[in-house]
Parts: structure tokens; sequence; C-alpha cells
């Protein structure tokens, strides 16, 4: 398997542009996660999905994010519209839960850097 | 909600010596905790974790240890080397409830440098 991936590496935009960050998860992996890391916060975690069903959105920082995972293999995160406080580095994770009760390995993707000028 | 605290939020250390990285935790329902290790402009990756049934954990020079009623664990990683210079991440994961996949919570970092 290729891992987790995402797309694009890199984004450079103007605040107020339509952002839109892609993930596709490990293939058999239940729980999909979108983090974000910035040198002052570090990872936090935004929303997380299983099963395709988003969980726990309570890290989703205001109105302006949003996040779906229409299959089991690809989720996005939106920002609309952006702002220079959102540039950071965007993870995906995913990991495969065999039971309610096991908190299973994360596997992250390569980030995405956005920048927004 | 859980609150995971790390320190020091950096390390220095000379090569060969040993470096302990400390988190405490908040909710006392936490019952799974991971370290991860994310060299520069990489992604996080795990390195060991650890379960609220046991104290302790090794995986050759890396070892964690937790205890659970002062509700700290530890990463110790003994005769460092060069590559071992990164940042540490902890976590802790409460167990997910309704049958759903509970979340890890991580702390700020420790940045660990090893210098030759």
């Amino acid at each position: 398997d290729a891992g987790v991936i995402q797309s694009p590496r890199h984004e450079v935009t103007e605040m107020g542009q339509e952002v839109t960050l892609r993930c596709k998860p490990i293939s058999g992996h239940n729980s999909l996660f979108w983090y974000r890391q910035t040198m002052m916060r570090g990872l936090e975690l935004l929303i997380y999905f299983n099963n395709n069903v988003p969980i726990d959105d309570s890290g989703m920082p205001e109105d302006r994010f949003s996040a779906k995972m229409p299959n089991a293999s690809f989720s996005t995160l939106k920002i609309q519209p952006s702002e220079p406080r959102d540039s950071a580095v965007y993870f995906c994770a995913s990991s495969l839960s065999r039971d309610s009760t096991n908190t299973g390995e994360l596997f992250f993707g390569e980030g995405s850097r956005l920048t927004v000028l | 909600g859980e609150n995971v605290e790390q320190h020091p939020s950096t390390l220095s250390v000379q090569e060969g010596d040993s470096a302990v990285i400390k988190c405490t935790y908040s909710d006392s329902a936490s019952n799974y905790f991971p370290w991860y290790k994310q060299e520069l402009g990489k992604r996080p990756q795990l390195i060991i974790d650890i379960r609220s049934n046991v104290g302790e954990k090794k995986d050759q020079r890396i070892a964690v240890t937790l205890n659970k009623t002062a509700k700290h664990f530890s990463l110790h990683i003994t005769e460092t080397q060069p590559e071992d210079s990164a940042v540490y991440f902890c976590a802790g994961a409460i167990p997910p409830y309704g049958g759903s996949q509970g979340n890890l919570i991580f702390g700020k970092g420790t940045k660990l440098s090893v210098k030759p």
C-alpha cells in the first residue's frame, strides 16, 4: 500500500480564496483524522471520521472549515474563505480500529503545507 | 476533555547520553499512550506505545513508562545517536464510546537535538 496520500503537498493562496485539501486513507482503514500543525499550537485534531461518519468535529476552528468523507477512500477538508492565520501544515491520518475499545496506530500522510497570503 | 502536557519543549544531549521526555494527562479514563517521532519536514510516525494495563514497555533503545496514579508517562531513549534528533510527540486517548474510534490528543512536542 502507498500509505495515506494527501494533495496538494503545497498550496499558496490569497486571503479570501477557497482551499480544498484531499486525502486518500490506507485501504481497509476505518478511521480518518484531520490534524493541523503549527509551531505555536502543535498538532491539533480538527475532525475525525469512523466508517465515513463524522464523530467529533469540535476541533474545527470556525464555520469556515468543513470536512467530508463521501466514501471509505476519500476525504476533503475545505476552508472558505481562507485567512492568513490558517497557514499551517494539515495532516490527514488513518487507522484501523479492530474493535470498539482498540485505538489503533495512526498512519499520517505527508501533509499539505498551506500558505495564505 | 483530555489535556496532555509535555516537557521539556526542547532538549539537547550529547551523543551516547540518555534523553527523557515527560508527559502528563488529565483524564483518568485515558488508556492508550503512543509516542510519535517527526523528523524535519516529514510526517509523524509511531515509535512506541503503551496501554494502561502495562507499567513499562521497551523496544531496543527506547522505553516508555506509565504511572496511572500520577497520570504521567515518559519516553526514555538510551545511547542517543544523531539520527534520534527529531520532534517527539506524546499522546493520550480516551476509550471510544458508542463503538466509534477514540481520538488522540497530542502534547505540544519536544525537539530533541543529539550533538555528535
